[in-house]
């Protein structure tokens, strides 16, 4: 059983510019959850992904999107990017519906630099 | 963003040594989780609590979920070097949402 890989590792970038980082859930998991964990800071919910849909969502502006692919494969899309963006994004996959006992495992994450 | 209020924020301590930290929310929970992250890792569940009251061990850890289902307490008994890094409450209420805590630094010197 494979855990969870993100790509790329580090990551930077120029304000305005757009990035997309990637997610490949642990298998058997359809459930995936992004968060943004800026330095000395715990990580915050930014959306979560069930079956391809969007199942909530957290305090980020629109220019946050993401997509999850059938074989639950996930992506994180922030356009216009800000210095303030500058932060560890965390991938986490879980089995079954958001709120149930489930347990969600982190991938290592993507550091990305907003310059 | 919303964070809960964990303490303390870091510990020094020594080898061999317990070390306890917790964390309040001011909303109620239906689950508590603890992970523990390393430098350049992703955090990694310790243990979960899903009932107010439950008490829970995994090795040498021990974690209680409040009977409020407002506080969160976890216990390391007995350090080792190998304990160090950085421990993490997080909070579910009745969404997908995990809200987590700002994080404990441990430290623990041979």
């Amino acid at each position: 059983e494979t855990g969870v890989t993100q790509s790329p590792t580090h990551l930077i970038k120029t304000r305005g510019q757009q990035v997309t980082l990637r997610c490949s859930s642990q298998s058997g998991h359809n459930t995936v959850s992004w968060y943004q964990q800026a330095l000395g800071q715990g990580p915050q919910f930014i959306f979560q992904y069930y079956r391809e849909e969007e199942n909530g969502r957290g305090n980020f502006p629109p220019r946050f999107s993401g997509l999850q692919f059938p074989n639950y494969s996930s992506e994180l899309n922030v356009n216009a990017l800000e210095l303030d963006d500058s932060a560890l994004y965390l991938c986490a996959s879980s089995v079954g519906l958001a709120g149930s006992e489930d347990t969600q495992y982190f991938g290592p994450g993507t550091r990305l630099t907003v310059l | 963003g919303q964070q809960l209020n964990q303490s303390p924020q870091s510990m020094f301590i020594q080898e061999g040594e317990d070390v306890s930290m917790n964390c309040t929310s001011s909303s109620i929970f239906n689950t508590w989780l603890w992970y523990k992250q390393d430098p350049g890792e992703g955090p990694v569940l310790l243990i979960a609590l899903y009932k107010a009251g439950e008490l829970t061990s995994n090795g040498r850890l021990t974690a209680q979920f409040g009977i409020t289902r407002k506080d969160s307490f976890l216990n390391i008994s007995a350090s080792i070097p190998s304990d160090v890094g950085i421990y993490f409450c997080a909070g579910r209420g009745g969404s997908e949402k995990l809200v987590f805590g700002k994080g404990m630094k441990l430290t623990v010197n041979p």
